[in-house]
């Protein structure tokens, strides 16, 4: 079965950092390029960040950028999500998805980030 | 980058169609054939309904199609059903710089 899983999420001071992952499992992981997608509380769908399959290429999203790292590791068949200088409006539960053609075809059950003090 | 413009809400009975917009602009929307559309129920996780403007997944039932015309694409369901009653998202490749963008969102109601 095709499937991801991530973790890592957890409450975390204003300025704090937090790293998220996500196993995949049931496809070649190499040959796929992965995103992060966030939801705030009560909000809609916010696209963080994208990996392709070899890690040589990534984008951000505005917000983001500077402040997040989206890397992987192929022979663990993880992604990562390195959240620094976090901010009460990154708190969100955070996504991790396969990419198929500029689409996100599986999804995780997400993760949650809380940034309070 | 501006969120996709989608209706707050749309509504049907029960064996009826509705059809959810999705607005952008020609360097999204109107740009690519990569507009995708994403079904989620309260608690879960997003789910891939519809890829490349029109394709249906693996599993996805033939009564949602989806279409594109200038910069606003279109998700039609047919023959709503109860389960139907969900948050759809549409989403857009927007070029190297911004990559993806999403839609804010329209709440679906089954009535």
């Amino acid at each position: 079965e095709v499937q991801v899983l991530e973790s890592g999420g957890g409450l975390v001071q204003p300025g704090g950092s937090l790293r998220l992952s996500c196993a995949a499992s049931g496809f070649t992981f190499n040959s796929n390029a992965m995103s992060w997608v966030r939801q705030a509380p009560g909000k809609g769908l916010e696209w963080v960040s994208i990996i392709s399959g070899s890690g040589g290429s990534t984008y951000y999203a505005d917000s983001v950028k500077g402040r997040f790292t989206i890397s992987r590791d192929n022979s663990k068949n993880t992604l990562y999500l390195q959240l620094n200088s976090l901010r009460a409006e990154d708190t969100s539960v955070y996504y991790c998805a396969k990419e198929r053609s500029y689409a996100l075809d599986v999804w995780g059950p997400g993760t949650t980030v809380t940034v309070s003090s | 980058q501006s969120a996709l413009t989608q209706p707050p809400s749309a509504s049907g009975s029960p064996g009826q169609s509705v059809t959810i917009s999705c607005t952008g602009t020609s360097s999204d929307v109107g740009g690519y054939n990569y507009v995708s559309w994403y079904q989620q129920h309260p608690g879960k996780a997003p789910k891939l309904m519809i890829y490349e403007v029109s394709k249906r997944p693996s599993g996805v039932p033939d009564r949602f199609s989806g279409s594109k015309s200038g910069n606003t694409a279109s998700l039609t369901v047919s023959g709503l059903q109860a389960e139907d009653e969900a948050d759809y998202y549409c989403s857009s490749y927007a070029g190297s710089n911004n990559f993806r963008i999403f839609g804010g969102g329209t709440k679906l109601t089954v009535l």
